[in-house]
């Protein structure tokens, strides 16, 4: 049961770069989010998705861009990398209803320069 | 709509003490209240939660957490701390989107 998988682990990209981070999950579960970790900011939410087809902005969404085409995926786009935007990001899923926790991948150290 | 708040940046805690983490919610409607626990560079694992029922939730790893309507507060706690526990501790509002408190970084030293 492999649960959230993110690749990859490790991406240094250049200013103006783009990429894909990529998020699968086997369990069937109809949400899916993408938060980034920053030192001191604790996590903040890029953008998320309540089942295939449907996606919406979160915290801080701009720069990034999400497509859910099928429930296990749920890729995140970066069009043009920023530094800002270097940080740990980590895919989360979770079943409808709001008293299942959501389960997270283990992230993806992005370094922009 | 629901918030979290962690007043605490850091808690510094001998092994063998009992450990608190604390966190504070505002709230339009029943709470749902969730904490969770990341250690160093891994992702964020589920530790416990809070729906409906007993105001004491027990939870993974001798965790538990106290919830206090009068006080709008849902505190973690542990009656004796290990070295192990070292680890950034989130409590988290899942309605809707899953907001997160800012964190709290627990060291526990032996």
């Amino acid at each position: 049961n492999a649960g959230v998988t993110q690749t990859p682990k490790f991406q240094v990209l250049k200013t103006g770069q783009s990429m894909t981070l990529q998020c699968a999950q086997d369990m069937n579960h109809e949400y899916m989010s993408w938060y980034r970790q920053d030192p001191g900011m604790g996590l903040r939410l890029i953008h998320y998705s309540v089942g295939a087809g449907i996606t919406d902005q979160g915290e801080v969404p701009n720069g990034y861009n999400v497509s859910r085409s099928t429930t296990e995926d749920f890729p995140l786009r970066l069009l043009s990398a920023a530094p800002s935007q270097t940080s740990v990001y980590f895919c989360a899923s979770r079943p409808t209803g709001q008293d299942y926790g959501y389960t997270f991948g283990s992230g993806t150290r992005l370094t922009v320069v | 709509a629901q918030s979290v708040a962690q007043p605490e940046d850091q808690v510094n805690v001998a092994e063998g003490n009992p450990l608190t983490v604390k966190c504070t919610y505002s709230v339009s409607g029943n709470p749902y209240l969730f904490w969770y626990v990341q250690y160093p560079n891994r992702g964020l694992q589920f530790l416990l939660k809070y729906i409906t029922g007993d105001n004491l939730v027990k939870g993974s790893y001798g965790f538990e957490a106290e919830f206090n309507k009068s006080q709008t507060s849902f505190h973690l706690k542990k009656p004796s701390a290990l070295v192990s526990d070292s680890a950034l501790y989130f409590c988290a509002d899942p309605w809707g989107k899953l907001q997160f408190g800012a964190g709290t970084q627990v060291v526990v030293t032996p």
